[in-house]
């Protein structure tokens, strides 16, 4: 079993659109937890973090259930340039300070006029 | 945030030989990471590279295969050696915020194919 399971999409949605990606990890002494995006041909950068209580960071809300160990991430209101890849990240609780991230393969969006 | 460059952006090799990828960071930073995203994967840790000792390597990754430099606080080289088409992937370096744990800033990424 992957470490950090998504489903790889693509989700074609229409602007103005709500779309929910959702993600499972296989490893419950994952530590933290993380939404990144990338964009076709460019590097990863990290959209959220994820919190036990859920938090919300304008049109974006990431959600946590460590006993089912399934991370979810809500677009409200899909704007054209939502579109790029979501990539599920686990923080283990290893490898020093900044632990070891597991990236799974990611969720591909596209947000169409 | 912090700027990170790769040097080259892309090449095309033949196998059997090596490719030195270098990344260069515009602060100085304690840990720097190296990746590999292979075409349609997720990105795979290859090893941290700590200034002043060797680099940690992630389990199925070598030295051998994958050697590292870190000569200071700001910069670092990952090493491709005898390469193979299987090793054609997209390598990036990264390096830690600072300003949150698990927040990583990541370089544009080296585009490698091996004929």
């Amino acid at each position: 079993r992957k470490e950090v399971e998504q489903d790889p999409g693509p989700f074609n949605v229409p602007e103005g659109a709500t779309v929910a990606f959702n993600c499972t990890y296989s490893n419950s002494a994952s530590q933290s937890f993380f939404w990144y995006r990338q964009d076709c041909r460019k590097e990863p950068k990290l959209l959220m973090s994820v919190y036990s209580s859920g938090n919300e960071d304008g049109r974006f809300t990431a959600q946590l259930n460590r006993a089912s160990q399934y991370i979810s991430l809500l677009i409200r209101d899909s704007k054209l340039s939502d579109s790029a890849t979501y990539l599920c990240v686990v923080r283990m609780n290893y490898g020093g300070s900044q632990g070891n991230l597991i990236f799974g393969k990611g969720t591909k969006l596209s947000v169409k006029p | 945030s912090a700027v990170i460059s790769q040097k080259p952006s892309r090449d095309i090799c033949q196998r059997g030989t090596s490719l030195t990828i270098q990344c260069q960071v515009d602060s100085q930073v304690t840990m720097m990471f190296w990746y590999r995203q292979q075409p349609g994967q997720s990105l795979t840790l290859i090893a941290t590279a700590n200034q002043g000792s060797e680099a940690t390597y992630e389990s199925g990754f070598v030295i051998d295969k994958f050697p590292i430099s870190r000569p200071n606080l700001t910069f670092s080289t990952l090493t491709v050696s005898n390469m193979s088409p299987e090793d054609s992937s997209i390598y990036l370096c990264s390096v830690a915020s600072g300003r949150a744990v698990g927040e990583q800033f990541f370089g544009p990424g080296t585009r490698l194919t091996v004929l």
